[in-house]
């Protein structure tokens, strides 16, 4: 069964700084998507940025990039220049390309944004 | 990006009865939409699969008959928690997926369902 484990409950970072959030994610598939997805206090999920897996280069969406190590089974979340409103829970999710849409998430980091 | 929407966001129901959650696609059709459940702090479970025209597929340990699942049309959804207690008390959210590749999935704004 593939399993996604984000070790990290809690982080903080001073704002306009760079913070990096932890993910690992066990599995036999070769094929798989992997996803970043951010919950605000509102609790709407919002997709932060993707990585297909047969991808070497890392995705990038503004100040968000992710280191992807497909060996280690490690994909990380970088935010550069922190802000306020990045404060939420982060879940790191998993999907196969051969278990339709189903995804699995992590436990979630909550991430805390000092002014 | 498309929008899927959720509704209502907030319900109080008294024990014992049912409350019907709504799930629709706005602006695209989703041939499967996903229920999950959150407690505080805590991340998403699966609850089922919906499939249009044909029956949920429930993750194990849920209660099929408790929470019943009806996918009728590509842009609707509905789950249903019949004979609702306490302890049914929690926020749940359903997503529908955009398409095999990219596979982006896109969540509603979730129901918080109280039971007094």
């Amino acid at each position: 069964a593939q399993t996604v484990t984000q070790s990290q409950p809690e982080m903080s970072v001073q704002e306009a700084e760079t913070v990096t959030l932890s993910c690992t994610y066990d599995t036999s598939e070769s094929d798989y998507y992997l996803f970043w997805y951010k919950q605000p206090p509102s609790r709407q999920m919002i997709l932060v940025i993707r990585q297909e897996a047969y991808k070497q280069q890392n995705a990038t969406e503004n100040r968000f990039s992710v280191n992807f190590q497909k060996a280690a089974k490690s994909f990380s979340l970088k935010i550069s220049d922190s802000q306020l409103g990045d404060a939420a829970m982060y879940f790191c999710a998993y999907r196969a390309v051969l278990y339709g849409n189903k995804l699995v998430f992590g436990a979630g980091t909550i991430l805390r944004v000092k002014s | 990006g498309a929008v899927v929407s959720q509704h209502p966001s907030r319900v109080i129901c008294k024990s014992g009865t049912s409350v019907k959650i709504e799930c629709r696609s706005l602006d695209f059709q989703a041939t499967t939409m996903f229920w999950y459940r959150q407690f505080p702090k805590q991340s998403l479970m699966l609850m089922a699969t919906s499939n249009e025209g044909s029956k949920a597929t429930y993750e194990q340990g849920v209660e099929k008959d408790k929470f019943l699942i009806n996918h009728a049309s590509l842009t609707l959804s509905t789950l249903t928690v019949t004979s609702a207690h306490p302890e049914d008390s929690s926020f749940y959210i359903c997503s529908a997926g955009v398409g095999q590749v990219p596979p982006f999935a896109f969540f509603g704004q979730g129901t918080r369902l109280t039971v007094v």
